[in-house]
This record gives C-alpha cells, structure tokens and sequence, in this order.
C-alpha cells in the first residue's frame, strides 16, 4: 500500500463515453501526477498538479481533461477518447514538484487499466 | 531516441542468481531514481541517487556521474522479485522526469 490509490482499476468504454479516472492520496503531498504506460514504451507524463495548480501539460489531446479540486484528490476527465489511447493509466504523488527537492521521491497508485473499444 | 536506455529488456535468472539492470541516459542529472513495478500495475520507489551508491536490504544501486551510467543489483535473487525495473531521471532543468522502457525480471525457483 503506497498511500495512493486509484479508482476503478479496470475500465472499458466506448468511444462515444464519458468517464473519469479517481486518484486520492493519503500522504499530505502537495504535488500530483498524471502517467500514461503503454505497452514496450517508456511511462509519459501528462499533467503535473502543485497546490491545486497546473504546472504542466505534457502537449495532451484535450480529450482528456484533468481536475485537481484540492492536494488530495486528482481526476482525469475522458471524452470521446481513441482505441490508441487504451493504456494503463498511473497517478502519482509527491512532497512537493521542485526539480532539486529530495521532497519529490513519487508515490504511484496501482493504476487504471484502460481499454477503450 | 530515449533519453534513458535500460539493458536488458527483458531477464530471466534462476532463484540464488545475482542481477544487474543497467541504465543509461544523455542528459545532465540532478537525481536517478529505480522504481519497481509489480504485476497489475503498482509501481514503488526503490532508491533516489545523486552520487555513489545505496543498499537496502539485498538491492544495491551505483551511478557514475561521468559515465551517465547506473546499476541495479540484486543479489540472492528471488521469485518475489519477479517485477519491471525502471530507471527514471530528473534532469538539471525543468520538472519533467525521463523514463526507461524497463527492464522485465522473472526469477525461477
């Protein structure tokens, strides 16, 4: 258990559906992180979130649309998404997002596994 | 081209055996980090290195600052280290983070 937990673990939507990731961290951390992994390729990030803010967005299709309504909780939107997009879906958690920081050692969630037909 | 490549992709060692995963990248660092994930997803932080080298319990990580090179041993290994091994690297500039493709251990008894 990292103290990070996503929600649900699976999902399968359609192209034309509308759902959303749930990420909730229990750690008192200030940063959050969205993650896709695909299969064979290195984890990408996509969005960044210190103290309820957007600090980064990867160059990620609006489609998906990410929410941080406070330090603990984080969603990630979906929306008409591709079958290119089925990926397994990480979040993530941090002390704080600063580059030179010991504080920024990420805490993962066990993911969402995403197929989207 | 990754800015991180890990070696080798893909690993299989009998219970006992002593591990290396290697990892490379080609840009300047402030910290490497090992992550290792689990079947099903989880992913858990192993080490954070900036110099030298760390041990905890049978994993031993090394980097060579010069060299841009970083090791991860196991030693005495076991099927419950049966996992993916990421190496992932803060660069000097900006938040992102780099990540390795990993380096898949299965450990037979």
């Amino acid at each position: 258990e990292t103290g990070v937990t996503q929600t649900p673990r699976h999902l399968v939507m359609g192209m034309t559906n509308k759902k959303s990731l749930k990420c909730e961290q229990h750690l008192g951390h200030n940063a959050m992180y969205w993650y896709k992994q695909s299969a064979k390729k290195p984890l990408e990030l996509m969005f960044v979130y210190n103290f309820k803010e957007q600090t980064e967005n990867n160059s990620v299709p609006s489609r998906f649309s990410p929410e941080c309504p406070n330090s603990s909780h984080l969603f990630l939107h979906l929306h008409t998404l591709q079958p290119e997009d089925s990926a397994l879906y990480l979040c993530a958690s941090s002390q704080d997002s600063g580059t030179y920081l010991a504080k920024n050692i990420q805490y993962f969630g066990a993911g969402t596994r995403l197929s989207v037909l | 081209k990754n800015e991180v490549e890990q070696s080798p992709q893909n690993l299989t060692a009998q219970e006992g055996e002593f591990i290396t995963i290697n990892c490379s990248y080609s840009v300047g660092i402030s910290a490497l980090h090992w992550l290792q994930q689990h079947p099903g997803g989880g992913i858990v932080s192993l080490f954070m290195l900036s110099s030298g080298k760390k041990k905890h319990g049978r994993l031993i990580a090394t980097i060579n600052i010069q060299e841009k090179h970083s090791s991860l041993h196991i030693t005495a290994s076991h099927p419950r280290d049966s996992a993916v091994y990421i190496c992932a690297v803060q660069p000097n500039t900006g938040n992102q983070f780099y990540f390795g493709t990993g380096t898949s251990l299965t450990v037979i008894p």
